[in-house]
């Protein structure tokens, strides 16, 4: 009963290096998100996924990609970190293609990414 | 475009107090009106959600909410507040129209629960 699983939970990069974070679902949920949250800004989307094979940009998609071979995976690739990616990144996940898919909307614990 | 403002960013009450916090949003129609929790460390959990029908919305944990048109408002409240609800909670709005189901964040509200 895993629902969404992120790793690593932390990490800290050096500028200009990169990075993928993992993202897993057990649900079969077709739309999957990556978010991320800055202190005193609430969540902004950086890319979303409404099936396999089918990826498009969000708010804040500069400096990120993504990819999705498999249902079960939604990893978020970072190509030369800068300081300003320092944040905490969410995946979710959620059931369904009717609005009423919110009711499904899964949130993984999060990855702590500071860039040095 | 959508935006969800909580004026508030840090709110600090005491063990069994009530507790009320806001979210005004802009939207262009009626919007899907969500609540979420995030506790230290952990991801966010939803509380309740407004979608049609009654304005006064109940959730879990005791929490309750009421969407008001004219105010477009969607304010958190609880009538006796536990040390266990400390924690970070962020109102969202869900694009209606789309079946994207993109949510817009407000900035958050941090809880402090004195015993």
């Amino acid at each position: 009963n895993a629902g969404v699983t992120q790793t690593p939970k932390f990490r800290i990069l050096k500028i200009g290096q990169s990075m993928t974070l993992q993202c897993a679902q057990d649900m079969n949920h077709n739309y999957m998100y990556w978010y991320r949250q800055d202190p005193g800004m609430g969540l902004k989307l950086i890319y979303y996924s409404v099936g396999a094979g089918i990826t498009d940009k969000g708010e804040v998609p500069n400096g990120y990609n993504v990819s999705r071979s498999t249902t079960e995976d939604f990893p978020l690739r970072l190509e030369l970190a800068a300081p300003s990616q320092t944040s905490v990144y969410f995946c979710a996940a959620r059931r369904g293609e009717s609005i009423a898919g919110h009711y499904g909307y899964t949130f993984g614990s999060g990855t702590r990414l500071t860039v040095v | 475009a959508q935006s969800v403002t909580q004026p508030d960013i840090h709110i600090t009450v005491s063990e069994g107090a009530s507790l009320e916090l806001r979210c005004n949003y802009s939207y262009g129609a009626t919007p899907y009106l969500f609540w979420y929790v995030q506790s230290p460390g952990q991801g966010l959990q939803l509380l309740l959600k407004y979608f049609s029908g009654d304005t006064l919305v109940q959730g879990i944990k005791g929490f309750e909410a009421e969407f008001k048109r004219s105010q477009s408002s969607f304010n958190l409240r609880k009538p006796s507040v536990h040390w266990s609800d400390a924690a970070e909670y962020f109102c969202a709005v869900g694009d209606r129209g789309s079946t994207l189901g993109r949510l817009y964040f407000g900035r958050g509200t941090q809880l402090t629960v004195w015993p």
